[in-house]
């Protein structure tokens, strides 16, 4: 079975400060692992993913995230952040498909992000 | 959330009804999830389908159905046997639900709707 982790329910962090947001999956096989954020009352948005090649990853609005596979590993960074980073962050998760992954996605319980002036 | 719509944006149940909530996507999307989301549990797979006239459950499918009629639409309908259905209801959608690359493609969701019992 397929899990995240998603160790902190809220972080922290001033305005113009990296963030980091951690994540740490268990999956059989090669995981397909991605990051979405929430604002308050709507749906997901997706900021980026990694299915292969770099370990760095960069997506939407200054973020960026590194696959650490002997860690078990997907942290969320960005080198500033801003208030309006402010919201609820979600890592998920899937197999690949050949090895039983199906297309079910397992999110983790979310970080809440909170950036101040 | 641009390309899915879900209706309505509040609902609120009697005890003992069946409602539905609508989820449409006009992406031309194979596959289609419903999500339910609760405080502090992150979110759970209900229902999804990879292609029309096909779905298969999730982890949490005890009182919900859903049907596939057409590739744009998923409805779900909470039951009454569905016995804690307060929660945040969201619609997904993925651009390829069957082949060995289709575990890649990320999904889409709606605004959600958030379905209150009185």
């Amino acid at each position: 079975a397929q899990s995240v982790a998603q160790p902190e329910d809220q972080v922290n962090v001033a305005e113009g400060n990296p963030l980091t947001v951690k994540c740490t999956y268990s999956v059989s096989g090669n995981p397909y692992l991605f990051w979405y954020v929430q604002y308050p009352n709507r749906g997901l948005q997706f900021l980026l993913k990694y299915i292969t090649g770099d370990n760095l990853v960069k997506g939407s609005y200054g973020f960026e995230a590194e696959f650490n596979k002997s860690q078990t590993s997907f942290h969320l960074k960005k080198p500033s952040a801003l208030v309006s980073d402010s919201a609820l962050y979600f890592c998920a998760v899937r197999a690949p498909i050949l090895t039983g992954g199906g297309n079910k996605l397992t999110f983790g319980t979310g970080t809440q992000l909170k950036v101040e002036l | 959330d641009g390309g899915i719509t879900q209706s309505p944006k509040y609902l609120f149940r009697k005890e003992g009804q069946n409602v539905t909530l609508s989820c449409e996507q006009n992406l031309n999307h194979d596959a289609m999830y419903w999500y339910r989301q609760d405080p502090g549990q992150g979110l759970r797979l209900i229902y999804y389908s990879q292609i029309v006239n096909d779905f298969q459950k999730g982890d949490i499918a005890e009182g919900y159905s859903v049907s596939r009629e057409k590739k744009e639409s998923f409805p779900l309908t909470v039951t009454s046997a569905q016995k804690n259905p307060t929660a945040f209801y969201l619609c997904a959608s993925s651009i390829d639900g069957t082949g060995s690359l289709a575990g890649g493609n990320e999904q889409f969701f709606g605004p959600g709707t958030r379905l209150t019992v009185l």
